[in-house]
């Protein structure tokens, strides 16, 4: 069983749509976790960074943590073309390594 | 603006031919890794270095090698390309500290082996 789970996709949704993006991990250590978007050809970057659990947001973008179920999500309110992407979920513990999901891809369609 | 910045977007090689890959970053950063990107199973950290001349085995280290003499230059080395070797591959770096902090990514590698 990996670390990481999730969904690879793709999830097609019309502009304007709410997505959410989850994933599940197994491992208790983790404390810190993410979420990177990846254009294709081109490297992640960050999204959102959140430590422990709880909701954290920014613009249309919500991150959520439970760690009692070992589940987080992104949420992305009124979806747009330009959130077309592959949203990728990161987590850690006490050191420097992060452990990826495999990636989500997201198509946003007029 | 962090930049971190790799030496090709595209590379073709041989079988068998001794490849290197060369990673900058202009932060300063302590730590810096290496992965590898394949369809269906994600990022897979390759090697790590925290500090010039450290390095440390990430979960897919055979037949890759690194080198870190200077703290902005990461090298990832291939001793003998093979065809399993061809993937994407992703540069970061992140600052040292009690948890992982954000890593910056580079545009990445698409390294093809025939």
């Amino acid at each position: 069983q990996k670390e990481v789970e999730q969904d690879p996709g793709p999830l097609s949704v019309p502009e304007g749509a709410i997505v959410s993006l989850n994933c599940t991990y197994s491992n208790s250590a983790f404390q810190y976790f993410m979420w990177y978007r990846q254009y294709s050809r081109k490297g992640p970057e960050l999204l959102m960074y959140t430590y422990s659990s709880g909701n954290k947001e920014d613009g249309r973008f919500t991150a959520q943590v439970d760690k009692s179920s070992k589940y987080i999500s992104l949420f992305i309110r009124d979806s747009q073309p330009s959130d077309s992407a592959t949203y990728l979920c990161a987590m850690g513990g006490t050191a420097s390594k992060l452990t990826f999901g495999t990636g989500t891809r997201l198509q946003v369609t007029l | 603006d962090v930049k971190v910045t790799q030496s090709s977007r595209y590379l073709v090689k041989r079988t068998g031919e001794k490849v290197f890959l060369e990673c900058v970053q202009d932060m300063d950063h302590e730590n810096m890794f290496w992965y590898r990107q394949d369809p269906g199973l994600g990022l897979r950290l390759i090697y790590f270095s925290y500090d010039v001349k450290m390095k440390e085995k990430g979960d897919i280290p055979e037949g890759y090698s690194v080198s870190r003499e200077k703290k902005e230059r990461f090298s990832l080395i291939l001793e003998s390309a093979s065809t399993n070797q061809t993937s994407m591959y992703l540069c970061a770096s992140s600052l040292i500290g009690g948890g992982p902090y954000e890593q910056y990514f580079g545009p990445g590698t698409r390294l093809t082996v025939t």
